[in-house]
């Protein structure tokens, strides 16, 4: 098994809506990453979890709450959101810190 | 000046033609070079890896990287429509702590 799988694909909310994105992989990699992408940017780092501890946080607002209950698992945590969150959500795993991200397809969020 | 230039495109060429996307760095402490490819509403997708100076060549794609310059390259051979894309070139360190600086992405269109 090859990929990464985020889900929902889609997901709109209300700004006093609480919901999860999650992520799964098993490829046996022990780094994953939560990244935000507007349109027409380049992916942004928000979290880094290395052997299931969190080891980066880009300075993301504490509405965006992480978790990795085991080490093919990553959630990620929305509540009170804002419409500027509305963003493509990506969740990626690497084995190594060089760089050879796998991407999931991500799940496209509307903060309405 | 951001860690990482580049061109945004869009690029239009023919079928068949040579595509050649090209990134510029500012730090030189880069040692892991990646290209990858984005389709509209995907996840970005590991194309080309490269560890230090030289070239990487698979299939139709070849990636040369230049350190003293501080300039990566990836060559697309006989383009095909399929290839029409964003291309994303992304680079680490070790010691970077599991971080990707991704370029600004070019956007690719291979015309018929």
């Amino acid at each position: 098994d090859t990929e990464v799988t985020q889900t929902p694909k889609h997901l709109v909310m209300g700004m006093t809506n609480k919901k999860s994105l999650k992520c799964e992989q098993h490829m046996g990699h022990r780094a994953m990453y939560w990244y935000k992408q507007k349109a027409k940017k380049p992916p942004e780092l928000m979290f880094v979890y290395s052997y299931e501890k969190l080891s980066i946080n880009e300075s993301v607002p504490s509405r965006f709450s992480p978790e990795c209950p085991n080490s093919s698992l990553l959630n990620l945590h929305l509540h009170a959101l804002q419409p500027e969150d509305s963003a493509l959500y990506l969740c990626a795993s690497s084995q190594d810190r060089r760089g050879q991200d796998t991407f999931g397809s991500g799940t496209r969020l509307t903060v309405v | 000046q951001k860690e990482v230039e580049q061109d945004p495109g869009p690029l239009s060429v023919p079928e068949g033609a040579i595509v050649s996307l090209n990134c510029t760095y500012s730090n030189s402490a880069f040692q892991y070079f990646m290209w990858y490819r984005q389709y509209s509403r995907k996840g970005p997708e590991l194309l080309m890896y490269t560890y230090s100076s030289g070239n990487k060549e698979d299939g139709r794609f070849t990636a040369q990287v230049d350190k003293s310059s501080k300039y990566i390259s990836l060559f697309i051979r006989d383009s095909q429509p399929s290839d029409s894309a964003t291309y994303l070139c992304a680079m680490s360190f070790t010691g970077g702590g599991n971080k990707l600086t991704f370029g600004t992405g070019t956007q690719l269109k291979v015309e018929l």
